[in-house]
């Protein structure tokens, strides 16, 4: 079984401030993570994924995610906010199984002040 | 960069009406997939499809869903009888092997 959980629905920051979206997961097995970002009425683009190679994982637009085994976490950063980052995120855990079983987090939504 | 596609963007139907959602997959993927998103939810999976049948499928996906590849390009996704509770945003996936899956943009189905 696994499972994701985003800590926070809503995260607001100022333009220019660091981002930090959390997310920790369970799995029986090794996982693969992602992050999937969703803008207003658009589809979900992938930002960045861990697949048991380096634990820090860069993606695009600037964000990173660091994959820390110990603490089943996976939480995604950017050092400065943009406006164009307001959005919706998702953490996304996977188990390899002949195809690839995907469980979506519940999102958090991103708000940048201007 | 090769992405998957989905027509139509937006599909308006009445309760009981069958509706067809299509996909195009990245073409040289062999996993497809859909989930469905209802308004304020998260993603849900419904349905895996490898070589030409169903790999596993959620509890969502009941006798009213199917889903098909009728030709090399095309992954569809039928409902037979729509309810008021299908409206949702439906998405598309495709993956190489048991890799990353990438989505398509999404077909916003209301059911009126």
């Amino acid at each position: 079984a696994q499972s994701v959980t985003q800590l926070d629905s809503h995260v607001s920051v100022s333009e220019g401030t660091p981002v930090l979206l959390r997310c920790n997961y369970s799995s029986s097995y090794s996982p693969s993570l992602f992050w999937y970002v969703q803008h207003p009425n658009k589809g979900l683009q992938l930002l960045l994924k861990y697949t048991s190679a380096a634990t820090l994982v860069k993606g695009i637009n600037g964000f990173e995610a660091e994959f820390k085994k110990s603490e089943t976490s996976f939480h995604l950063t950017k050092p400065s906010a943009h406006m164009s980052d307001a959005a919706e995120y998702f953490c996304v855990v996977s188990v390899s199984g002949g195809y690839q079983k995907v469980t979506f987090g519940t999102g958090t939504k991103l708000q940048v002040i201007p | 960069e090769p992405e998957v596609t989905q027509t139509p963007s937006h599909q308006v139907t009445q309760m009981g009406q069958e509706v067809i959602l299509r996909c195009v997959p990245i073409s040289n993927h062999l996993y497809f997939y859909w989930y469905r998103q209802i308004l304020g939810q998260k993603v849900e999976f419904l349905v895996s499809f490898y070589n030409n049948e169903i790999s596993e499928k959620s509890e969502i996906f009941d006798d009213q869903f199917s889903v098909e590849r009728p030709d090399g390009s095309n992954f569809t996704l039928k409902i037979r009888s729509t309810k008021l509770e299908d409206s949702a945003m439906y998405f598309c996936a495709s993956s190489r092997a048991e890799d990353t899956q990438y989505f398509g943009p999404g077909t916003r189905l209301t059911v009126l």
